[in-house]
């Protein structure tokens, strides 16, 4: 079974530009979530799609959005990219959106610099 | 609001030797899942176990063992006769029933073991 996959991995963008991520998660999974990860404010939640609606969004700008498609892969996009943006971003993917046994699968990231 | 905190930002310690990463939550919420994940230097962030908060016994999975203790609120971590391949960073994360799979994480506690 494929694990969660994120492209590209690797991206390098300059400040005002703007980026979109892709997330395909793992197969039969509904719930897609994305996390920034960054030295200074570490893993942060940034937002959970389950069945193409967003259900749950953590304290970012709105130039931060994303989007589910009906095959569960999630995109998510930010615009006029700042320096701060510079960061690893975490895409998971788990069956549902809660309970007991729900595990979260996360994929590699992609590594977003912005210049 | 949630919190997770890691006092320890970083240890180190020779191989064979045992190390106890330490884990305190907050949370008001009565039905919350507290998790460990372990970052290798690749980035993707590797599930270790999960809890909930109904469930305080301790668990051991070979040399892993977690201690979970509610009255301190602390979800402590053990690795018995650590190995090389253990250092990695890693990872204490919280989320409540009502929030969907949204994680809050800890600060992270970087291992480095030693030969």
């Amino acid at each position: 079974k494929a694990g969660v996959t994120q492209t590209p991995r690797y991206l390098i963008k300059t400040r005002g530009q703007q980026v979109t991520l892709s997330c395909s998660p793992i197969s039969g999974h509904r719930s897609v979530s994305w996390y920034q990860q960054t030295p200074g404010q570490g893993l942060q939640f940034l937002f959970e799609y389950f069945s193409e609606t967003q259900r749950n969004k953590g304290n970012f700008p709105g130039r931060f959005s994303g989007r589910q498609f009906s095959n569960s892969r999630s995109e998510m996009n930010v615009s006029t990219l700042e320096l701060g943006d510079s960061a690893l971003y975490l895409c998971a993917s788990s069956l549902e959106t809660s309970g007991l046994d729900n595990e979260q699968f996360f994929g590699p990231g992609t590594r977003l610099t912005v210049l | 609001a949630q919190k997770v905190t890691q006092a320890q930002t970083e240890i180190s310690v020779v191989e064979k030797e045992d190390v106890t990463l330490d884990c305190v939550y907050e949370t008001r919420d009565t039905t919350y899942y507290l998790f460990w994940y372990k970052q290798p230097p690749s980035g993707e962030l590797v599930f270790l176990i999960r809890r909930n908060s109904f469930d305080e016994q301790n668990e051991i999975s070979g040399r892993y063992s977690w201690n979970f203790q509610k009255s301190t609120s602390s979800f402590n971590f053990t690795i018995t006769a650590s190995q090389v391949v253990d250092s990695a960073v890693y990872f204490c994360a919280l989320s409540v029933a009502n929030a969907g799979n949204m994680l809050t994480f800890g600060g992270g506690t970087r291992l480095m073991v030693k030969p």
